[in-house]
Order: structure tokens, then sequence, then C-alpha cells
């Protein structure tokens, strides 16, 4: 079965310091993996993706994950947290022979002047 | 370049009511999902598509039904509202290999 853990509801950083959103996967196939972020009363809007490559994926707004098969993680980070980056962050996966994508329950990131 | 464009926005029914959301999309995508997205639950997905006349259940189909007669338009169909059907709804659709690219949602209250 498919499926994404996202463990914390929240997570609280300061401005300009480096942030992570914490996933774990579970797929039976190959892990196509994404990011995406939710501002309020907004749709989801795509971070970053790994389909296959570099584990180190660059997305928008400085924004990175890395893929650990191993640990089967995608965690999101960020060197250096803005007060702008406060919204509700999802992870995804979509097992690559199948056609459904799976999220996680979301992470709230509240970035604090 | 519109994207994903879903309505109405907003709607209130009563329970019994039946209505359809609409999605269409401009990107020529040939699969569609809907989704819904309840507080502190992510989302679960409700119906997807692989192309035109092709639908499949996700995790939360009951209640719902949907079609697909062109590739641009997904409508969502609720029948016999329920309070549990209260939500926000978003439609998204994606190229062959590649990201979702979701509307900025639809939100439904049922009283």
């Amino acid at each position: 079965a498919q499926s994404v853990a996202q463990p914390e509801d929240q997570v609280n950083v300061a401005e300009g310091n480096p942030l992570t959103v914490k996933c774990t996967y579970s797929v039976s196939g190959n892990p196509y993996l994404f990011w995406y972020v939710q501002y309020p009363n907004r749709g989801l809007q795509f971070l970053l993706k790994y389909i296959t490559g570099d584990n180190l994926v660059k997305g928008s707004y400085g924004f990175e994950a890395e893929f650990n098969k191993s640990q089967t993680s995608f965690h999101l980070k960020k060197p250096s947290a803005l007060v702008s980056d406060s919204a509700l962050y999802f992870c995804a996966v979509r097992d690559y022979n199948f056609n459904k994508f799976y999220f996680g329950s979301g992470t709230k990131l509240n970035v604090k002047p | 370049n519109a994207g994903v464009t879903q309505t109405p926005k907003f709607r209130i029914l009563k329970i019994g009511q039946s209505m359809t959301l609409q999605c269409a999309q401009d990107m020529n995508h040939n699969y569609m999902y809907w989704y819904r997205q309840d507080p502190g639950m992510g989302l679960k997905l409700i119906y997807y598509s692989v192309g035109a006349g092709i639908t499949d259940k996700g995790e939360v189909p009951n209640g719902y039904n949907v079609s697909r007669s062109t590739t641009e338009d997904f409508p969502l169909r609720l029948e016999l509202a329920a309070p549990s059907q209260t939500s926000v709804y978003f439609c998204a659709s994606r190229p062959l290999t590649g990201e979702l690219f979701f509307g900025e949602g639809s939100r439904l209250t049922v009283l």
C-alpha cells in the first residue's frame, strides 16, 4: 500500500534559521516524490519533485529536498527561513506503476521574525 | 494562462440536495483528479481519470460521481448531499510524467 507520513503537525523556526519539514513514505515500487505548499484559502502550489537521479533536489523559492531510499524519507529543507515561508506544506508520493498520488496530512510551518 | 479552473468557489447546500462542481483545464493534460481536503487530514482522492471516457475510484468515492466526456472537463457530482461532505474540494491535472497542477478549490458546506 502507498502512504505518506508527516510526523510533525507544526514546525516553528526563527527567520534566518534553517528549516526542515519531515516526510517518510511507503510504496511498493519506485517512488515519485513531491512537495507542495498551500497558502490560506488557496490551492496547492508545486515546490519540487524527485523522479530519478540526484538525491538532492532543488526547487522553487530556495527550497530543496533530499531523497533517502534506505530511510524512505524525503525531507524538505531551506538554509534560511523567511516569514513569507509560513504556510502549510504537503508531501506526496506516486508509485510510478500507478496513477494515484497520496498526500501526507500536512505540516504547518511558522516562521517568526 | 488559466490552468485549472474550478467553479463555484463557494456553495451552501441543504441536506439531500444535489450539485455539480465544475473543473476545466486548458493544458491538454490527460490525467485529472478530484480531492477533498478536511482539516488535519491532508487530501483524500475521490476519483481520477486517465483520459476522456475513462474514470476510476479513489480512496473516498462514496456519495460522488464523475464523468469525463472531453479532455478539458472533469465535473464532480454530489447526489443527496450529507453534512459529511462539507469540505474543500480540489481538482488537479497532470501531464504524462510530472506533478499535479491544482485549481483554487471549491468550498462546500452542507447544512
